[in-house]
């Protein structure tokens, strides 16, 4: 069974730190893994990819995340986050060649001044 | 580019009534997803069409939801009769056949209360 948990259902960070979100998955082989960001009021927008190779892949807005087939993480970082990075954030997973995409519960994210 | 557009975007509806949330997919897409999101339980798949088939109902929404597409550029979601345990968010997302799998496009939603 294909599952995504995000254990922290809100995390709160002052402007100008570093964060990171957390992913763990269950899936057997090597899923495809995302990160989708939703902000006020919208619907969810893709910040990031990994299909396969590099293990740590890049986003938008300065986000990154790395893979871990080890302890079955996909954890997403940030070097300096902005008041504006404030939104709820959703790892999610797909089987490579399947057509679902499991999300996460996701993280609420509250950037405070 | 116009992206995944949802109406309404609030519907209030009485207990027992039907309603009827619109989606358009992206242009040349192909593969249509409607998902409900709540904060307890998060994104749940409610059905997914792949070139205006039917592919996935959701198992447990069945009963009361139906959705269709009428043609690769339009779909809806009918809840009949409405109860108020379905008070959320219904998202659309399409994709383009082929594409990137799990790189959904999202509409804004349509936030649904029922009293």
């Amino acid at each position: 069974a294909q599952s995504v948990t995000q254990p922290d259902a809100r995390v709160t960070v002052s402007e100008g730190a570093s964060l990171q979100l957390r992913c763990k998955y269950s899936y057997s082989g090597t899923p495809y893994l995302f990160w989708y960001v939703q902000y006020p009021r919208q619907g969810l927008q893709l910040l990031l990819k990994y299909y396969s190779g590099d293990p740590v892949v890049q986003g938008v807005n300065g986000f990154e995340a790395e893979f871990s087939k080890s302890n079955s993480s996909f954890h997403l970082r940030k070097a300096s986050v902005h008041w504006s990075d404030s939104a709820v954030y959703f790892c999610a997973l797909s089987a490579p060649g399947g057509y679902k995409v499991v999300f996460g519960s996701g993280t609420r994210l509250l950037v405070s001044p | 580019d116009a992206g995944v557009t949802q109406t309404p975007r609030h519907e209030v509806a009485e207990k027992g009534q039907t309603i009827i949330l619109k989606c358009e997919p992206v242009s040349g897409h192909n593969d249509l997803f409607w998902y409900r999101q709540t904060k307890i339980q998060g994104l749940e798949l409610l059905s997914y069409f792949r070139s205006k088939s039917l592919m996935e109902d959701g198992g447990a929404f069945k009963d009361r939801f139906k959705a269709e597409m009428l043609n690769s550029s339009f779909s809806t979601l009918k809840i009949q009769p409405t109860e108020p345990k379905d008070s959320a968010v219904y998202l659309c997302a399409s994709r383009p056949t082929g594409g990137d799998t799990g790189q959904l496009y999202f509409g804004e939603g349509s936030k649904l209360t029922v009293l």
